[in-house]
């Protein structure tokens, strides 16, 4: 069975320090990953894809991808309080159909 | 990114009925969409896969005759829940997939309670 292991947190980072959110996933086939956003009774907002080993900066995001180590991870720097959400990593079955989703890391950034 | 809009946003409905939840993908064209249903606080739950033009693959477990999907067209699936009961209240959620973007966009999610 295909999954997509995050740790549940909470993690709890103050103002203005990393945030760094990681996923392994177990389908040495999959191509594409993808960081998605949750705030609590929204539905999830894409902030980051990545299909190529290395890294991905978009402003305050950083995605890293290590396909070796089956192993993805987002880093959010200067975070804030509006970054405290949930963090859903997701990976593409290797038929590239359909998105596997890890239960996700809730994020609290305190002030 | 790419927008996708669902209808209702809320929904309130009695024991025994039946509702439709509309997805649409509004400036961009989805041969696939995934609808999904998370109970407060857990994770998404993938319920079904939804291409246009053909039958719906439902994940193990979800009731296909329970859940009707129908994708007639390139920007829009529906989801009726038939029969609907209290557990069954849930938050709907929607996906499209923008096939020339590889990417996966949310709808903002339908809320059903069944009384």
């Amino acid at each position: 069975q295909k999954e997509v292991e995050q740790n549940s947190g909470p993690l709890s980072v103050p103002e203005g320090a990393i945030a760094s959110l990681n996923c392994t996933y177990s389908d040495r086939g999959s191509q594409s990953f993808f960081w998605y956003r949750q705030y609590s009774g929204k539905s999830p907002e894409l902030i980051m894809s990545i299909y190529s080993n290395g890294d991905k900066e978009d402003g305050r995001f950083t995605a890293q991808l290590n396909k070796a180590s089956q192993y993805v991870s987002l880093l959010i720097r200067d975070s804030q309080p509006s970054d405290s959400a949930t963090y859903l990593c997701a990976v593409n079955n290797q038929a590239g159909t359909a998105l596997i989703f890890g239960k996700g890391t809730t994020l609290s950034v305190s002030s | 990114g790419a927008v996708v809009s669902q209808h209702p946003s809320w929904v309130i409905c009695k024991s025994g009925t039946s509702v439709k939840i509309e997805c649409r993908s509004l400036d961009f064209q989805a041969t696939t969409m995934f609808w999904y249903r998370q109970f407060p606080k857990k994770s998404l739950m993938l319920m079904a896969t939804s291409n246009e033009g053909s039958k719906a693959t439902y994940e193990q477990g979800v009731e296909k005759d329970k859940f009707l999907i129908n994708h007639a067209s390139l920007t829009l699936s529906t989801l009726t829940v038939t029969s609907a009961h209290p557990e069954d209240s849930s938050f709907y959620i929607c996906s499209a997939r923008d096939s020339t973007a590889n990417e996966q966009f949310f709808g903002p999610g339908t809320r059903l309670t069944v009384l």
